[in-house]
């Protein structure tokens, strides 16, 4: 059966502090792995799409990484404003093209 | 680019009556469509895709005459409730995907409540 475990559930950093967001997945044959933001009461924004074992992909203080088993989003130096739900999904080989999406992992930054 | 809407952001309506939620892509065309239900601090619950021109295929549990989508243009679907009851209570969220690449852009979400 198809999978996507994000962890941890709930991470609280200090403004300028790094961390990473693990996103592990056991799939039939991967298309794509993709991460989102959500924000309370709104619908989740495209952050990266990533397709091959060694890809990553930079945006702003975000970068995404994937290997054969997981993919990581590395915050560096986060802010106040980067508090959110951060959300992993998995489309697979071969099927209709759905996401399958894992918990999400919430966010808070301290100033 | 990428843009979606949905319309309304949010309804309240009596137990019994039927909603309907629009989802438009502003910028391009959305071949296909997928309707997600999100309860509170949990994630998005795929309810079914369209693609368009096409009859949705809805994922198991989820009731076709409860929950009917059409996808009549390359820019719009519509997801309406019937006979809403308290239990349909929930946040709706519609994203498009375009002819070209996988990725799906969400809309902003509406938020049903049924009295």
């Amino acid at each position: 059966e198809d999978q996507v475990t994000q962890s941890p559930e709930a991470l609280r950093l200090q403004e300028g502090e790094s961390s990473s967001l693990n996103c592990s997945y056991t799939v039939s044959g991967l298309r794509g792995l993709f991460w989102y933001r959500q924000d309370p009461g709104k619908g989740p924004e495209f952050l990266f799409t990533l397709y091959s074992a060694g890809e990553e992909k930079e945006k702003e203080r975000l970068k995404a990484t994937l290997t054969k088993k997981e993919s990581f989003l590395h915050i560096t130096a986060p802010k106040p404003e980067d508090s959110a739900t951060y959300l992993c999904a998995v489309q697979i080989s071969g099927a209709n093209s759905k996401l399958t999406f894992g918990k999400g992992i919430t966010l808070s930054v301290r100033p | 680019g990428a843009v979606v809407s949905q319309h309304p952001s949010w309804v309240i309506c009596k137990s019994g009556t039927s909603v309907k939620i629009e989802c438009r892509s502003l910028d391009f065309q959305a071949t296909t469509m997928f309707w997600y239900r999100q309860f509170p601090k949990q994630s998005l619950m795929l309810m079914a895709t369209s693609n368009e021109g096409s009859k949705a295929t809805y994922e198991q549990g989820v009731e076709k005459d409860k929950f009917l989508i059409n996808h009549a243009s390359l820019t719009l679907s519509t997801l309406t409730v019937t006979s809403a009851h308290p239990e349909d209570s929930s946040f709706y969220i519609c994203s498009a995907r375009g002819r070209l690449g996988d990725t799906q852009y969400f809309g902003p979400g509406t938020r049903l409540t049924v009295l």
